[in-house]
């Protein structure tokens, strides 16, 4: 069965730190995609990064990287130089399948990010 | 452009009554998804329709959940009656569906309706 795991319920990091937020994930399939989303106190959840199972490169936008181990079955997200604006909820989240159209998610129960002045 | 647009925002009912969810996917989203987060707990897929048809209703709780897409543009999802651990957040998503090309990565997500059950 598919499963998201994130380890750290909260995190506390000084401004302009970088912060990693951790996510491993368990699948049989080969083709998925790793998500990670943004859900600030407004409650919107904001996509940020997208990895494909067969993408060679890490994806990246901007200050978020997506650190992906396919071995470890990792696909931490990094934030660089974080802002006062980066405080939310994070949730890493997994598609099985690259069928077009299919978005059924399995999520993990989210990290707690604070940033401090 | 809009986004996807959930109302209520908050619901409180009593234990037994009925609530009726409604999400407005973004225009033009062939594809919108239901998902659901218990206190405490990760959020859950509940179904998903392509237009209106019933695509995967594979994480609906039980029978007291109904999901309707009328026309292939908003949906409803209704809780009847509403017990007291249907309470949580309900998020609608929505994507579009290509059929050449690069596929959209990732779905949109409403804010969420807060339904509190009492």
């Amino acid at each position: 069965a598919q499963k998201i795991t994130q380890t750290q319920p909260g995190m506390f990091v000084q401004e302009k730190e970088a912060v990693t937020l951790d996510c491993t994930y368990d699948t049989s399939d080969p083709s998925y995609g790793l998500f990670w989303y943004k859900q600030p106190s407004s409650g919107e959840m904001i996509f940020l990064i997208y990895q494909g199972s067969y993408d060679q490169q890490n994806a990246t936008e901007g200050r978020y990287s997506l650190n992906f181990q396919k071995a470890r079955k990792s696909a931490n997200l990094v934030i660089s130089a974080s802002q006062l604006g980066d405080s939310a909820m994070y949730f890493c989240a997994m598609r099985e399948g690259l069928i077009q159209g299919a978005q059924k998610l399995v999520f993990g129960q989210g990290t707690r990010l604070t940033i401090n002045p | 452009e809009a986004g996807v647009t959930q109302f209520p925002s908050h619901s409180v009912i009593e234990k037994g009554q009925t609530v009726t969810l409604r999400c407005d996917p973004i225009s033009g989203h062939d594809n919108l998804y239901w998902y659901r987060r218990v206190m405490g707990k990760e959020i859950k897929f509940l179904l998903h329709f392509v237009k209106e048809s019933k695509q995967d209703e594979s994480g609906m709780p039980n029978n007291r959940f109904l999901a309707e897409r009328t026309g292939g543009t908003y949906s409803t999802l209704k809780v009847q009656p509403a017990e007291l651990e249907d309470s949580g957040v309900y998020f609608c998503a929505s994507s579009p569906y290509r059929t050449t090309g690069a596929f959209l990565a990732e779905a949109f997500f409403g804010q969420g309706t807060r339904l509190t059950v009492v």
